[in-house]
């Protein structure tokens, strides 16, 4: 079981946005600004796509957004392409002992 | 640009150690960390650790002192040695850099390619 809540599945439509939440506890996600966010297509390493819950990478488009309220982390895709059919995961800083989670991830189909 | 490779033996026996290397090139492993990632097949993302080119180390607590991470930076990589293993080790290793010098964000940018590493007698 994974320390961060996700939801196994999303999907959507070409143009429409969707939103992934990741939900963790006041020991991760809640006390702390460090929420990352990855996409990994099928067979390759994942790729990071926001990181301190709000920035991108140079080179992400900006349809990606991420966002926190409480305890719940979410990643915004808006403008849905097809290539963005992938697993996303969310990860967060969760103190000075257990360091770093994961959320379960979350697969994204574009209908 | 920067690249990662992982290297290592693909097979390992249950009760030995999994050892493997991350080669750096195309920057200096100097003032950023790295870590480890690994994903059993079919499931999601797991941190081991993570190690500071000065060699201070993290790990997660789940895997309870087996893991043991080391950096050589004259040669400019850093290596793994999960100690113990068993069928639940078995999984594709990544290493992976923080995005941003002297800050641990848990933004790892540059990835390996990763490599299947099965525990199997």
């Amino acid at each position: 079981q994974s320390a961060l809540t996700q939801p196994a599945s999303v999907s959507g439509s070409p143009g429409q946005s969707i939103t992934i939440s990741c939900t963790g506890t006041s020991s991760d996600v809640g006390s702390y600004n460090l929420v990352s966010w990855f996409r990994q297509r099928p067979g390759k390493a994942p790729k990071l796509m926001i990181y301190e819950v709000t920035k991108r990478p140079s080179g992400v488009s900006n349809r990606f957004s991420g966002s926190k309220s409480g305890n719940t982390a979410s990643l915004t895709i808006s403008g849905l392409q097809a290539e963005d059919e992938a697993d996303y995961y969310c990860c967060s800083y969760a103190g000075s002992s257990t360091y770093v989670v994961f959320g379960g991830g979350t697969q994204l189909t574009v209908l | 640009q920067v690249q990662l490779q992982e290297s290592g033996p693909g097979l390992v026996k249950p009760s030995e150690t999994l050892s493997l290397t991350c080669a750096v090139s195309g920057d200096s492993i100097d003032y950023y960390y790295w870590s480890w990632i690994r994903q059993p097949p079919g499931k999601g993302l797991e941190w081991i650790g993570r190690i500071y080119y000065t060699g201070s180390t993290n790990y997660n607590p789940s895997l309870k002192s087996r893991a043991t991470m080391s950096v050589d930076t004259s040669k400019n990589h850093f290596s793994l040695k999960l100690s113990s293993v068993t069928a639940a080790d078995t999984a594709v290793y990544y290493c992976a850099r923080d995005l941003i010098k002297y800050q641990m964000l848990n933004a790892f940018d540059i990835w390996g390619q990763g490599t299947l590493v099965t525990v199997s007698s």
